[in-house]
């Protein structure tokens, strides 16, 4: 069974990194590709990068200065951090498989506050 | 970066009634490999997305097939024939053809 479950803290102070974790099961990190997905609480969805199948990384353009993808496959977890966290970076934060968004996490809620 | 516009941003209907949304895309979502990397997915309230149709027209497995999927190029269709109360929440298309992916801004189905 494919299962993707992201963790991290709930609670960043502004201008502090922020570090999450997707845990991978039922697939291997080296043959899908693993996507971040970001949502503000009662809006969209904001696509912020990707780690593929074969290592590469790639992010999006607003975030790309202040973002980091890595991964462990020992450990079937794939990594990010974003720096300079502002209120605005408030939101759901989920991981899905890459090759068609499917499945996603069941999403970590963080919150940029003081 | 590649644009995609959904329209309409809410659509109210009701139950049995067949529904289109529709997502344009500012380049073509044709991939040098001749496929065409545009989903569906649906978000029911307070649930992660899930996926409903991949590439244009599939139908990801246990999904029911009152959900269909058209289009090419830049233009591209999501019909429902007979929406069902399950069938609430939001909308989105997202392309898989450019880097970086992009999502449509979402389209949200409400019971009439």
């Amino acid at each position: 069974q494919v299962q993707l479950t992201e963790s991290g803290p709930g609670l960043v102070h502004p201008s502090e990194t922020l570090s999450l974790t997707c845990t991978v099961s039922g697939f291997s990190l080296t043959g899908y590709s693993v996507y971040w997905v970001r949502q503000p609480s009662g809006k969209g969805l904001e696509w912020m990068g990707r780690m593929r199948y074969n290592g590469d990384t790639s992010y999006n353009s607003a975030l790309k200065s202040r973002l980091s993808i890595s991964r462990d496959t020992s450990k079937n977890q794939v990594f990010l951090k974003m720096n300079s966290l502002q209120t605005d970076d408030t939101g759901t934060y989920y991981c899905t498989r890459g090759g068609g968004y499917n499945p996603w996490g069941q999403g970590v809620m963080v919150t940029v506050s003081s | 970066d590649v644009v995609l516009t959904q329209t309409p941003p809410t659509l109210s209907a009701t139950i049995g009634q067949s529904v289109s949304i529709s997502c344009r895309s500012s380049q073509s979502l044709l991939h040098s490999n001749g496929n065409t990397y545009l989903h569906w997915l649906l978000q029911r309230p307070g649930q992660s997305p899930q996926l409903l149709i991949y590439s244009v027209s599939r139908l990801e497995s246990g999904v029911p097939n009152r959900f269909s999927g058209s289009g090419s190029g830049t233009d591209f269709t999501l019909k429902i024939s007979g929406v069902e109360a399950e069938d609430l929440g939001v909308y989105y298309c997202v392309q898989g053809t450019h880097a970086p992916n992009t999502f449509g801004a979402g389209t949200k189905l409400e019971l009439k």
